[in-house]
């Protein structure tokens, strides 16, 4: 089955710099990956996806890459901001409406 | 509108006991899932409903976990016997037919004593 690397389990960047995670796929026929964000005490919310057939999306301050051929997909986060502090995880699908396998999480804190 | 809500947002129990998890999903999403997310993890995967049916319970991890959605809205997590390793937050998510994006509930948090 699938398996999602996520990298760092743990982030910390100044408010305004940029914040970048990264994670890993195994399963070349996952096409479908979806980024969620998840604060103390509550269910994961969606912030952005991407499909195989697009390389990079961006909606304002958040973007994600990925890179089929290499098998890695990868958040970033620009102009951070305290309420971008929060746990981020990626993760993957096949087509788009199967499970997900998720990564293990990154804590994202902002320092202010 | 409403979002994925569940009941109870805690339960606690003891161990041997039976438990039932409840998830309301988003009015008009046919597609249901269920996830269970330990501390300091990702959510893992435990079952999949399309309709009334479950298109995968792949992820369920033992004959004492059992997820019914009778009419096709509302689903129930059923776990007999619970250990103290069942202790999790039980995420529900739902799915509009034809779209990709899951929509996360709260969760329940289940403490086995």
């Amino acid at each position: 089955g699938e398996n999602v690397e996520q990298h760092p389990s743990t982030l910390s960047v100044q408010e305004g710099d940029s914040a970048v995670i990264k994670c890993t796929y195994s399963d070349s026929a996952s096409n479908y990956f979806p980024w969620y964000k998840q604060e103390l005490g509550k269910g994961p919310q969606l912030i952005i996806d991407i499909r195989s057939n697009v390389g990079e999306k961006k909606d304002q301050r958040i973007a994600v890459t990925l890179n089929k051929t290499a098998k890695h997909f990868s958040l970033h986060i620009t102009e951070t901001q305290p309420e971008d502090s929060a746990v981020y995880f990626c993760a993957a699908s096949r087509f788009g409406n199967e499970k997900l396998t998720f990564g293990t999480g990154t804590r994202l804190t902002i320092i202010p | 509108g409403a979002g994925v809500s569940q009941t109870p947002s805690n339960k606690v129990t003891e161990k041997g006991k039976y438990v039932e998890l409840r998830c309301d999903p988003i009015s008009g999403h046919t597609a249901l899932y269920w996830y269970r997310q330990s501390l300091g993890q990702g959510p893992e995967f435990l079952i999949y409903f399309q309709g009334t049916g479950a298109a995968d319970d792949s992820g369920l991890p033992n004959d004492r976990f059992f997820a019914v959605r009778p009419e096709g809205s509302v689903s129930t997590l059923k776990i007999q016997r619970t250990e103290r390793g069942d202790s999790a937050v039980y995420l529900c998510a739902s799915r509009s037919g034809g779209a990709d994006t899951q929509y996360f509930g709260p969760g329940t948090r289940l403490t086995v004593l």
